[in-house]
Parts: structure tokens; sequence; C-alpha cells
């Protein structure tokens, strides 16, 4: 199964907005609205911040938001903060396997 | 608060065979799917197998497909994966992941701190 799309690498400074674009195909984030988002810290697991392409678990500061076009999902982060600073990482339900997710490469965002 | 605790991890020679854990609490373990997602030094997550909450339903990635079991008990809120045929490439940190499928919702919400496999020769 081939990974979804991110950019390797964003950067932004206190207080800026960034976006992060996740690109799929049509077995994937095309034809499911079932796109999440990861944050990661170093030497730290994963935690969802964005799940169903928008929606944010109960918590998670309304300064990241979803979106989805076509073959495309982008993660934004209005307001940005050092803390912020980490591992993003997207995935969608793909159609290529049973129970199947697909990740992305993931990208690191530095607040400068 | 969900509770996910992986176990089972260590150093183990290619080719020969590791048993992983991961022991659920704070939630009703029979209602949810489970998967395992893994994560080399350094790399990306990869989506390794996913298991349905009556084991109905079984899901492998094609990089440990013939070689990885997933299975689960309900009686004892587990979830276990059966690594056979280790090769270098499957050293990595493995996620335990709650998996939640509504009638308009999926995602894996829930993830455990992970146990590292290092596979040697």
């Amino acid at each position: 199964q081939s990974a979804l799309t991110q950019p390797a690498s964003v950067s932004g400074s206190p207080g800026q907005s960034i976006t992060i674009s996740c690109t799929g195909t049509s077995s994937d984030i095309g034809h499911y609205n079932y796109v999440s988002w990861y944050q990661q810290h170093p030497g730290k697991a994963p935690t969802l911040i964005i799940y169903d392409v928008s929606s944010r678990p109960s918590g998670v500061s309304n300064r990241f938001s979803g979106s989805k076009s076509g073959n495309t999902a982008s993660l934004t982060l209005s307001g940005l903060q050092a803390e912020d600073e980490a591992d993003y990482y997207c995935t969608s339900y793909t159609t290529s396997n049973t129970l199947g997710w697909v990740f992305g490469g993931g990208t690191k965002l530095t607040v400068l | 608060e969900v509770q996910l605790v992986e176990s089972g991890g260590g150093l183990v020679q290619t080719g020969r065979s590791l048993r992983l854990s991961c022991a659920a609490s704070e939630f009703s373990f029979n209602d949810y799917a489970m998967h395992w997602v893994r994560q080399a030094p350094g790399k990306g997550l990869e989506w390794v197998s996913g298991i349905t909450w009556n084991s109905g339903t079984i899901g492998y990635a094609d990089s440990v497909k013939g070689r990885f079991t997933i299975s689960r008990d309900n009686a004892k809120n587990s979830l276990f994966m059966q690594m056979n045929s280790l090769r270098a490439e499957d050293s990595a940190l493995y996620y335990c992941a709650r998996g939640f499928c509504g009638s308009m919702s999926c995602s894996l919400d829930y993830w455990g701190q992970g146990t590292l496999v290092t596979v040697s020769s």
C-alpha cells in the first residue's frame, strides 16, 4: 500500500498559521471521510487531534482545523505556539486493505 | 481514561518469533476493534493489522501478511500479535490502538506507549 504524501517539513513564527497537506488517492482520502491527524512529540505516542476530516476530540485546541478536497486533506494550525513544534501525521481509511489504514510520511513542524 | 499497555517486545534474531500483548482497561474492550501500528526508529507510522470486536474480520498489511497473526481475548481485555519469521525491517516500536468506527465516524482514537522490537542477526 502506498503511503499518503505529506511535506517533510513546515515552519512558522509564533502567532502565524500553517497548513500541512496530505495527498492520497481515490482508494483512501478520495473514497472516505475518515481522515485523521495525529500530533507526535519526541519520545511520545501519537495523539489524535482531528478525526473524520474536520472533527476535534474533546480537549483539543480549536486552533487545529481540518479539511478535504478530492484526494487531498489539509491540517491548519493557527496562532502557532512553541509547544506546537512536533511531528504531524495524516491517515485515512483505505479500500486497499481489510480494516486498513494508510499513513502519511509525517511532517516536522518547526516554530521559529 | 482509556489505557492501553503493550508488552512483549525485545531483541530477537532474524527468523525467530515474538509475541506482543496489549492490556486494555477503562473501556468496554469487547465493543471495539483493535489495531497494531508500528514506527521504525526515526521513521513514520505504518498500520500493521486490525481485528474487529468479535474477531470476525481481520486485516494485515502486505508487509506482514503470512508472518504475523493478530488475535484477542475479550475475557482478558487483551490484544495479541504473534510475529514469526522476523526480519530486520520489522524492527520498530509497536503501538496498540483502539479503533472506533460508528455509522459516520471512524478513527484510531487511543494509543498505547508502544513496545520496542529489535530484530538483529
